[in-house]
């Protein structure tokens, strides 16, 4: 099993439409998470981070889930710019120390 | 904001030559990463280090070596390079484990 998990997608959607991307993780010792954006060609930048009791910024809200080992996003009202690549990561304590695991990613489209 | 730098966007190199991929970063952050990211696999680290002259292998440091001479600093060696090294590879660099990564632009690096 991956220890980072994502749906791969392509998510195609309208302009306006919500959409929920989840993440799954293995390591029960995770200690802190993210929601990366990354454009075609271009780096991964940072979207938010997630806390336990959940937070949101705007259209977007993310979500832990520790008892399940799950992160979610959720895009609402979405637009043509939200196109882009997904990327969950996840901090892991492991026996050699801190561990960041990216996971492959989710595609988004948002089309007219 | 967090500058990271990366010394090139686009290099070609013919197998079994050395290859320096340099980064710089300007916010006198402690860690600093190497990645590779290709399609499918999503980004996968090969080296971090956490303070000058220290070093630590990721999860794929076969054929890599690295230098951290300076603190702003972190380079990525390809002894002699392969075609299976054809990749993007990203630099970035954070204050801790729990704080954002900041990518640079990334370096497309094809081995012929």
């Amino acid at each position: 099993r991956k220890e980072v998990e994502q749906d791969p997608g392509p998510f195609n959607v309208p302009e306006g439409a919500t959409v929920a991307f989840n993440c799954t993780y293995s390591n029960s010792a995770s200690q802190s998470f993210f929601w990366y954006r990354q454009d075609c060609r271009k780096e991964p930048k940072l979207l938010m981070s997630v806390y336990s009791s959940g937070n949101e910024d705007g259209r977007f809200t993310a979500q832990l889930n520790r008892a399940s080992q799950y992160i979610s996003l959720l895009i609402r009202d979405s637009k043509l710019s939200d196109s882009a690549t997904y990327l969950c990561v996840v901090n892991m304590l492991t026996g050699g120390g801190n561990k960041l695991t990216f996971g492959t990613g989710t595609q988004l489209k948002v089309e007219l | 904001d967090v500058k990271v730098t990366q010394s090139s966007r686009y290099l070609v190199k013919r197998t079994g030559e050395k290859v320096f991929l340099e980064c710089v970063q300007d916010m006198d952050h402690e860690n600093m990463f190497w990645y590779r990211q290709d399609p499918g696999l999503g980004l996968r680290l090969i080296y971090f280090s956490y303070d000058v002259k220290m070093k630590e292998k990721g999860d794929i440091p076969e054929g890599y070596s690295v230098s951290r001479e300076k603190k702003e600093r972190f380079s990525l060696i390809l002894e002699s390079a392969s075609t299976n090294q054809t990749s993007m590879y990203l630099c970035a660099s954070s204050l801790s484990w729990a704080h954002e990564q900041f990518f640079g632009p990334g370096t497309r690096l094809t081995v012929l």
